[in-house]
């Protein structure tokens, strides 16, 4: 069964770097056909997608987040992490890390894969001096 | 962006009571659609991805329905279990993927 596990510094300073790293386990990050991710949700609100990376270290991120945003994959240690810089209070919120399948055809027809099919149990940042 | 607007926000119901949540989206994302339920604590669950397919695992009484930019989720008889937060989400294109706000199933 395939497992992910947020870990990281549940409490950051205004203006630092945000650092979590999720580790996989039950199966292989370098897994074909599969991309990880990072999901967040303001405790009470909605969920926002962050961004995404492949095992060979191929990136899509959230326009919204970018500038500020660096997702990276270990496939030694199966786990991949991301990093959000100059953090405030806005940020304070619980991550998860979560996979996706990639853009798939079968049957001769071809579908998008940006589902979420598995999930960490999601970590509290908090953003606070 | 593709916004996405679930309808309603917060919905009553009783258990064995059958259940629609609607979601729309902003402009049309074909069938890249997926629903969640998500309990207090804890992570989304995939239910429903490409509109309206099953995930593994999941009961039957679960279904979605809809293409283009109108989207249904339907629990034919409500169970204890599924008083919780649902959630669609599209993932059509990288514009980026987004999520409805939300609709939270109470029990009446």
């Amino acid at each position: 069964q395939l497992q992910l596990q947020e870990s990281g510094p549940g409490l950051v300073k205004p203006s630092e770097t945000l650092s979590l790293t999720c580790t996989v386990s039950g199966g292989s990050i370098s897994s074909t056909g599969y991309y990880w991710g990072w999901i967040r949700q303001p405790p009470g609100k909605g969920l926002e997608w962050i961004g995404s990376i492949y095992h060979s270290g191929s990136t899509y991120y959230n326009p919204s987040l970018k500038s500020r945003v660096t997702i990276s994959v270990d496939t030694s240690k199966n786990q991949f992490s991301l990093k959000l810089n100059s953090v405030t209070a806005a940020d304070t919120v619980v991550y998860f890390c979560a996979r996706h399948p990639q853009d798939y055809c079968s049957s001769g027809s071809c579908y998008r894969g940006g589902y979420f099919d598995y999930w960490g149990q999601g970590t509290l940042v908090t953003v606070s001096s | 962006d593709i916004q996405m607007t679930q309808s309603p926000s917060t919905l009553s119901a009783s258990v064995g009571d059958r259940v629609t949540i609607t979601c729309r989206a902003s402009q049309s994302i074909s069938t890249s659609l997926a629903w969640y339920q998500q309990r207090p604590g804890k992570a989304p669950k995939l239910l429903i991805y490409l509109a309206s397919s099953l995930e593994t695992g999941v009961p039957s009484r679960f279904s979605g329905s809809g293409s283009g930019t109108e989207f249904t989720l339907t629990i034919s008889s409500l169970q204890p279990d599924d008083f919780a937060t649902y959630y669609c989400q599209h993932y059509n294109n990288y514009s980026p993927w987004t999520f409805g706000q939300g609709t939270k199933v109470e029990i009446k």
